[in-house]
């Protein structure tokens, strides 16, 4: 089993539009969760960190459920900047797990 | 303030070739990792150092060897290049405190390599 699932999409979505997804993680110890933002073809980078008691930044909204070992990110309000694959990301000790990705469109 | 950086951008080896993809930072940072990335699998980690003369292996080591004469650079070679290997490597840097428990921790990568192996 992967340490880090995640649906791959693609979520095709019109501007203005509410579009959340989920990862899901393998193991329970992991100590952090971050959501990272992939462009095609560049390199990852942070979105956000996701807490505990959940956390938004912007129209981006990260939610953490431990005890069924899942993360989610939901997107208020798309915009075609939006497009792009969203990484979901597990810490544990010195090693990150990333997922496969979530690709979102955003359509004009 | 360059971040890191990863040369060359873009390589095509012959199966059997051995070559040294380079990554640099210049934040200071202690941790240095190697990851490559493949349709439909993730980032897998290859290597990882967490200061200088130190390295340990990830996820995917083999074919790989790493080292970290000092805290800039943290070259990653391939000993002898197979179509398995290829695939983009991003190498990646970060301050080791967050990465000890901090919730805060943020990676920072470099802009990839794009090995391909005939």
């Amino acid at each position: 089993r992967k340490e880090v699932e995640q649906d791959p999409g693609p979520f095709n979505v019109p501007e203005g539009a509410t579009v959340a997804f989920n990862c899901t993680y393998s193991n329970s110890a992991s100590q952090s969760f971050f959501w990272y933002r992939q462009d095609c073809r560049k390199e990852p980078k942070l979105l956000m960190s996701v807490y505990s008691s959940g956390n938004e930044d912007g129209r981006f909204t990260a939610q953490l459920n431990r005890a069924s070992q899942y993360i989610s990110l939901l997107i208020r309000d798309s915009k075609l900047s939006d497009s792009a694959t969203y990484l979901c990301v597990v810490h544990n000790d010195y090693k990150l797990s990333f997922g496969a990705g979530t690709t979102v469109t955003v359509r004009a | 303030n360059a971040g890191v950086t990863q040369t060359p951008k873009f390589q095509v080896l012959k199966t059997g070739q051995s070559m040294t993809l380079q990554c640099a930072q210049d934040m200071n940072h202690e941790y240095m990792s190697w990851y490559r990335q493949d349709p439909g699998m993730g980032l897998r980690l290859i290597h990882y150092s967490v200061g200088a003369g130190i390295t340990d292996q990830g996820e995917v080591p083999n074919g790989y060897n790493v080292s970290r004469s000092t805290t800039e650079d943290f070259p990653l070679r391939l000993l002898s290049a197979a179509p398995s290997q290829t695939s983009v490597y991003f190498c990646a840097s970060s301050y080791l405190t967050g990465l000890a428990g901090g919730s805060t921790y943020e990676q920072y990568f470099g802009p990839g390599t794009r090995l391909t192996v005939t």
